[in-house]
């Protein structure tokens, strides 16, 4: 099992509409949890840090789910420059320097 | 600031042939990275360091080195390219060790024939 799976999609959304993506984690040690965004041909940039009482910024936020093992990212209002690829990170307990990151959600948000 | 910076964008290698990706940043940040990036796989640790001087190996580090002789700089070295290597590679900065926002360079596109 993948330490971190992520629904690959895309999803295809009309603007305005909200939409959620999930991210699993297989370690139950995993302490920090963040969203990265990614444009097409572009670097990863963060969006988000995840924390244990959720936290939102404008239109998007993002929930912890220890008992599960997940973590989510909710995008209301959605807008054509959303469009892009979301990479769940997730970082182990006692190995500060290792981010592990998902495979990534693609978001495509249309007319 | 112009933050991370990686030469060369893009790159052809033959099979056998070596070469330095190379990775700057002016944020005095003391951790530096060097990830690949393969459909499907997302992100794998390469090599890593945690200031000047200091390195370490990732989850990916064969047929790969990285030295780190001061803080600003951070190549990384493929001794002898194989097909596999083909991806792109990003060097990413931040802080300090620890749980802190990652700064991408804008990556170098690799492809080994």
């Amino acid at each position: 099992r993948k330490e971190v799976e992520q629904d690959p999609g895309p999803f295809n959304v009309p603007e305005g509409a909200t939409v959620a993506f999930n991210c699993t984690y297989s370690n139950s040690a995993s302490q920090s949890f963040f969203w990265y965004r990614q444009d097409c041909r572009k670097e990863p940039k963060l969006l988000m840090s995840v924390y244990s009482s959720g936290n939102e910024d404008g239109r998007f936020t993002a929930q912890l789910n220890r008992a599960s093992q997940y973590i989510s990212l909710l995008i209301r209002d959605s807008k054509l420059s959303d469009s892009a690829t979301y990479l769940c990170v997730v970082i182990l307990t006692g190995t500060a320097s290792k981010l592990t990151f998902g495979t990534g959600t693609r978001l495509q948000v249309t007319l | 600031n112009a933050g991370v910076t990686q030469t060369p964008k893009f790159q052809v290698l033959k099979t056998g042939q070596s070469m330095t990706l190379q990775c700057a940043q002016d944020m005095n940040h003391e951790y530096m990275s060097w990830y690949r990036q393969d459909p499907g796989m997302g992100l794998r640790l390469i090599h890593y360091s945690v200031g000047a001087g200091i390195t370490d190996q990732g989850e990916v580090p064969n047929g790969y080195n990285v030295s780190r002789s001061t803080t600003e700089d951070f190549p990384l070295r493929l001794l002898s390219a194989a097909p596999s290597q083909t991806s792109v590679y990003f060097c990413a900065s931040s802080y300090a060790r620890g749980f802190y926002e990652q700064y991408f360079g804008p990556g170098t596109r690799l492809t080994v024939t």
